[in-house]
């Protein structure tokens, strides 16, 4: 079974500062994949960034980037040169890797606000 | 290319009733998922389907809940005797299966139920 905890419900972040959402899982599967999804308002989610748990090195995507600490069980979301496009709620989650049905589980959220 | 869509996109019924909600698959996707986001919750898997196997149920929260997928595309969740604690929105994805690459699963916008 997999689980994600997410420990901030809401976080703020003034525009191009730096911002950095955790999430904590647990899983038995030896191979899995994180991942941190993007909701805004349309309910629409949107892939932010993937890890595939083998890789040692963290996943990167422009202004957004990962820390994945595999022992700790942690994977934490940085956002770097925040916008306010960037307001929306964030959700982690994981999935196993192989065989079968990669359903998603997701953590709670994350509401980030971006101020001017 | 057209993404996944849901309809209807809000869905307002009394306590009782039944409901059917619709997912229109990306096309040439053989896999899709069903999930329920409560408020204030995360996303909640309810259903999979893939290709011409036995969809996984594992996640439908009682025997009122049931979904089917015509011809491998159009999937309908459907919702007998409704109740409140129903109330949610209900997010489709879909994504190709290339096991064991990775299938990015792709989110429709959504059907928001409520049940007075």
């Amino acid at each position: 079974a997999q689980t994600v905890t997410q420990s901030q419900p809401e976080m703020s972040v003034q525009e191009a500062e730096t911002v950095t959402l955790s999430c904590t899982y647990d899983t038995s599967e030896s191979d899995y994949y994180l991942f941190w999804y993007k909701q805004p308002p349309s309910r629409q989610m949107i892939l932010v960034i993937r890890q595939e748990a083998y890789k040692q090195q963290n996943a990167t995507e422009n202004r957004f980037s990962v820390n994945f600490q595999k022992a700790a069980k942690s994977f934490s979301l940085k956002i770097s040169d925040s916008q306010l496009g960037d307001a929306a709620m964030y959700f982690c989650a994981s999935s196993r890797s192989q065989g079968g049905s990669e359903k998603l589980v997701f953590g709670k959220g994350t509401k980030l606000t971006v101020n001017p | 290319g057209a993404g996944v869509s849901q309809s209807p996109s809000n869905k307002v019924t009394e306590k009782g009733k039944d409901v059917e909600l619709r997912c229109d698959p990306i096309s040439g996707h053989t896999a899709l998922y069903w999930y329920r986001q409560s408020l204030g919750q995360g996303l909640e898997f309810l259903i999979y389907f893939q290709g011409n196997s036995a969809p996984d149920k594992s996640g439908l929260p009682s025997d009122r809940f049931s979904a089917e997928r015509t011809g491998g595309s159009v999937s309908t969740l459907t919702i007998q005797r409704t109740q409140q604690e129903d109330s949610a929105v209900y997010l489709c994805a879909s994504s190709k299966d290339r096991t064991p690459v990775y299938n990015e699963q792709f989110f429709g916008p959504g059907t928001r139920l409520t049940v007075l």
